[in-house]
């Protein structure tokens, strides 16, 4: 089956710095990516839709300008969580669109501790 | 989209037939029924999508009313290695809908004991 593939896995960061994550569609093309949070013991609170090419669309709450999504080709996806700080911490998880029937397929996500 | 309601939690032993029920009162026609699940510090994982009646692959059964107002993912003959958490999606998720991204509720955490 189709597999999204994010990196990295995991990352610890210092209070400030930004953190970039990628996500990538790796034998299919999505035009429309999907970036979620999980805190511990949470369910998954969708943060933005990234379609290719455009602008991401934002749910509510959700700080624009603190995560950044770039959406640059139909294979790659990036969120970057700038000025990180410790209530950022939580587990980021992708999601692509694609494949012959057009299922959603996850990444296996990027835990981000923020120190 | 429509919202779902499930168990928090439910306890099974190795070797039963586990069933979630799923409730979405809210469905809409375009609507199809999924189920992800989710090992820890993992991406979800589909097991399996449905429109109506029954639906069967390799790992599960899922099975929809008529009215579509609920679902039931059956696990057969469970082992530890099913402990984790499921989610019931309702959206129009499939074959080219509009609406591409889940929202997700809050799951049923399974533990499967020896």
């Amino acid at each position: 089956g189709a597999v999204v593939s994010q990196h990295p896995s995991w990352v610890i960061c210092k209070s400030g710095t930004s953190v970039k994550i990628e996500c990538r569609s790796l034998d299919f093309q999505a035009t429309t990516m999907f970036w979620y949070r999980q805190f511990p013991k949470q369910s998954l609170m969708l943060m933005a839709t990234s379609n290719e090419g455009s602008k991401a669309t934002y749910e509510q709450g959700v700080e624009k300008d603190k995560f950044l999504i770039n959406h640059a080709s139909l294979t790659l996806s990036t969120l970057t969580v700038t000025s990180a700080h410790p209530e950022d911490s939580s587990f980021y998880i992708c999601s692509a669109r694609g494949g012959a029937d057009e299922k959603l397929f996850f990444g296996s996500g990027t835990q981000l501790s923020v120190l | 989209l429509a919202k779902t309601t499930q168990p928090i939690s439910m306890d099974s032993y190795e070797g039963q037939e586990v069933n979630i029920t799923c409730s979405h009162n809210n469905i809409a026609t375009n609507d199809y029924i999924t189920w992800y699940q989710q090992f820890p510090s993992q991406g979800p994982r589909f097991i399996i999508q449905g429109y109506k009646t029954k639906v069967t692959n390799e790992v599960a059964s899922l099975f929809i009313p008529a009215d579509r107002k609920s679902s039931t993912l059956s696990l057969p003959r469970v082992s530890l290695s099913d402990t984790a958490v499921y989610y019931c999606l309702v959206g129009d998720d499939t074959y080219g809908g509009s609406q591409g991204n889940l929202i997700f509720g809050k799951g049923t955490k399974l533990s499967v004991k020896p």
